[in-house]
């Protein structure tokens, strides 16, 4: 079936480590997007992708990092400069329509 | 500063019954406004879309207004079912390049039996 794979879904993180995300999409979209949802708020645009091998920065890139090497892959890196990094993580690819994975919920211990 | 408030925040409703949201925004030039049902711990699934020239649009229980010149919207669920436990979300988009998202804070809708 066609879609969005994230994983992990569930992710504990140490203060002081990096973490990656992992999203894939077998759309054929050239367009991929990272949010960030937190309780009550709208989802945040952290990086954007709208083709291969070149992204661009969201509202609320900083402590973030990503790359594009595929068109299938879009892996959003969560660094240590990240200060409060615990949230819903959602990644979606499309134009227009946005098709949204299941997310992945990080947790800083 | 392109907007989107929806409200109320959220709302319990009795198995059967009727209720609307809504969503109001100041996002411009407007492109097109979707709705979204966000099941708790998953990812958002279009339920709508509509562009300007759209005054209502249905999708089975759930139907969607649009006024552009007031710049509300309203998602109407008929005969609320438990499966309609979730949150809904309200997105406008902007006419420009890259057609930028707006996103609303959504809705909690917990339908009781």
């Amino acid at each position: 079936d066609g879609g969005i794979t994230q994983s992990p879904k569930y992710l504990f993180r140490k203060e002081g480590q990096n973490v990656t995300l992992s999203c894939e999409q077998n759309l054929n979209h050239d367009a991929m997007y990272w949010y960030r949802q937190d309780p009550g708020q709208g989802l945040r645009l952290i990086y954007y992708s709208q083709i291969v091998n070149d992204f661009q920065k969201g509202d609320i890139a900083e402590g973030y990092s990503v790359s594009r090497e595929k068109k299938e892959s879009f892996p959003l890196t969560v660094t240590s400069a990240q200060k409060n990094p615990t949230a819903f993580y959602l990644c979606a690819s499309g134009f227009g329509e946005l098709f949204f994975g299941e997310g992945s919920r990080l947790t800083v211990l | 500063k392109n907007q989107v408030e929806q409200s109320p925040q959220s709302l319990i409703i009795l198995e059967g019954k009727n209720c609307t949201l809504q969503c109001n925004y100041t996002v411009s030039p407007f492109s097109n406004l979707r709705w979204y049902k966000q099941d708790t711990g998953r990812g958002p699934v279009s339920l709508t879309i509509m562009t300007f020239s759209e005054n209502t649009k249905s999708n089975g229980r759930y139907t969607a207004t649009l006024d552009a010149d007031t710049k509300q919207s309203s998602l109407h669920i008929t005969a609320s079912q438990l499966s309609d436990s979730a949150s809904y979300i309200c997105v406008v988009s902007a006419e420009a390049a890259g057609n930028k998202l707006t996103f609303g804070g959504g809705t909690r809708v917990l339908v009781k039996p």
